[in-house]
């Protein structure tokens, strides 16, 4: 069975553009979250959907949003680029929600802002 | 404020012996804690879980203990083996307590090195 998707996997962008991230999860999972991780923070949770809401959101600034469609597939987009933003972005699925049952993570989409 | 600390940021063990990574959390909400496993390139996988109804779980070379009055759980590979070089996060939820709101919680990872 195919594992966690996402695309792409290295982008480079400029300070003050926006980038979209996608997820796709594994098959009959509901449940799609996102982590960034950093050298100096390890993985930090950006945000959960689950049946295309948002459950709920971790501690990041609104330039940071994300969707879930209804074949369970994910974006995240970061607007307004800042160079911290440059990271490993982790997105991970789970059947139920991800605090209640064990995450599946994809390979990452690394993105570099210069 | 870090909610789970993983003191060591890298650990080095010989090839057969017994690697031992540590895990503090302060949050009296977490009831389930996790390992996950990272290699380069790669994302995490999951490795082994606990709840806070056990101290100890078992699964072939990898033993997860839960001491909940010092909040610190402990991660044992025996014997450790050169594969086992990886970064190993430790996470944490409150899955029953409903403190998992935020997600998974993760440490910042230590860096096992499996030296021949």
């Amino acid at each position: 069975k195919a594992g966690v998707t996402q695309t792409p996997r290295y982008l480079i962008k400029t300070r003050g553009q926006q980038v979209t991230l996608s997820c796709s999860p594994i098959s009959g999972h509901r449940s799609v979250s996102w982590y960034q991780q950093t050298p100096g923070q390890g993985l930090q949770f950006l945000f959960e959907y689950f049946s295309e809401t948002q459950r709920n959101k971790g501690n990041f600034p609104g330039r940071f949003s994300g969707r879930q469609f209804s074949n369970s597939r994910s974006e995240m987009n970061v607007s307004t680029l800042e160079l911290g933003d440059s990271a490993l972005y982790l997105c991970a699925s789970s059947l139920g929600y991800s605090g209640a049952n064990v995450l599946t993570f994809g390979a990452g989409s690394r993105l570099t802002v210069l | 404020d870090q909610q789970v600390k993983q003191n060591s940021p890298s650990l080095s063990v010989q090839e057969g012996r017994i690697s031992i990574l540590n895990c503090d959390y302060t949050n009296s909400m977490f009831d389930y804690f996790l390992w996950y496993k990272k290699y380069p390139a790669e994302g995490p996988t999951f490795l082994i879980s606990i709840s806070s109804i056990k101290d100890k779980n078992e699964d072939g070379r990898f033993t997860v203990f839960l001491n909940k009055s010092a909040k610190h759980l402990s991660l044992h590979i025996v014997p450790s083996q050169p594969g086992d070089s990886a970064v190993y996060f430790c996470a944490a939820t409150g899955m029953y307590s409903g403190g998992g709101a935020d997600g998974l919680t993760f440490g910042k990872g230590t860096h096992l090195i499996i030296q021949p």
